[in-house]
């Protein structure tokens, strides 16, 4: 079965320095994984995705990723923390099925505190 | 509107009474998905709409809860004789379905703001 682990449950920076999440995943074969990033109040939004190709992944907001396959990683990172950043940030992990139907493993998240 | 919506966006019940709520995907979007977010705690799966195929209930918690989706889009998750500890948010996502062959996965998931139940 797969899943999803995010070893962090708080991540708590200065503005400006850099930041790293991490995100472990289990899956049986070339897994789809999501990076997704949830405000206060708000719904999640996907930040960036990993499908194929390119093991870096760059995404919105400045945030990027990297699909380690021999350490079953997707870790997200990002150079320059800035206020507006301090949410709750989840890794997903996925993939084609064969036959029935599909659904996304989601970790517990990871929130991001900044301090000024 | 060009985003997943829900109603209401809060819901405060008491104890031993039923509740709905509404999901309104993306037009187009094949897949439905309906998860629990609990203070502090990650997505929980509910229940998941393909198309027209019967759809995957493996994540609900109780026979207390059941969701439909009326032709294909809009879905409504009903639980009945709600308990406190049913107090959470109620996320629905839609996506559109990649099918190669007999495979089939999910593109991104585009997320509601979500519903707040209370069960007083």
């Amino acid at each position: 079965a797969q899943s999803v682990t995010q070893p962090d449950i708080h991540i708590t920076v200065s503005e400006g320095a850099s930041l790293e999440l991490r995100c472990n995943y289990s899956y049986g074969a070339t897994p789809y994984l999501f990076w997704y990033v949830q405000s206060p109040g708000q719904g999640l939004q996907l930040l960036l995705k990993y499908f194929s190709g390119d093991t870096l992944v760059q995404g919105i907001k400045g945030f990027e990723a990297e699909f380690k396959r021999s350490q079953s990683s997707f870790n997200l990172r990002k150079p320059s923390v800035h206020w507006s950043d301090a949410a709750e940030y989840f890794c997903a992990v996925g993939g084609p099925s064969s036959g029935g139907s599909y659904i996304p493993t989601f970790g517990r998240g990871t929130s991001l505190i900044v301090h000024p | 509107g060009a985003g997943v919506s829900q109603s209401p966006s809060n819901k405060v019940t008491e104890k031993g009474k039923d509740v709905e709520l509404r999901c309104d995907p993306i037009s187009g979007h094949t897949a439905l998905y309906w998860y629990r977010q609990s203070l502090g705690q990650g997505l929980e799966f509910l229940i998941y709409f393909q198309g027209n195929s019967a759809p995957d209930k493996s994540g609900l918690p109780s026979d207390r809860f059941s969701a439909e989706r009326t032709g294909g889009s809009v879905s409504t998750l009903t639980i009945q004789r709600t308990q406190q500890e049913d107090s959470a948010v109620y996320l629905c996502a839609s996506s559109i379905t990649l099918i190669s062959g007999r495979r089939q996965s999910t593109d991104t998931q585009y997320f509601g703001p979500g519903t707040r139940l209370t069960v007083l």
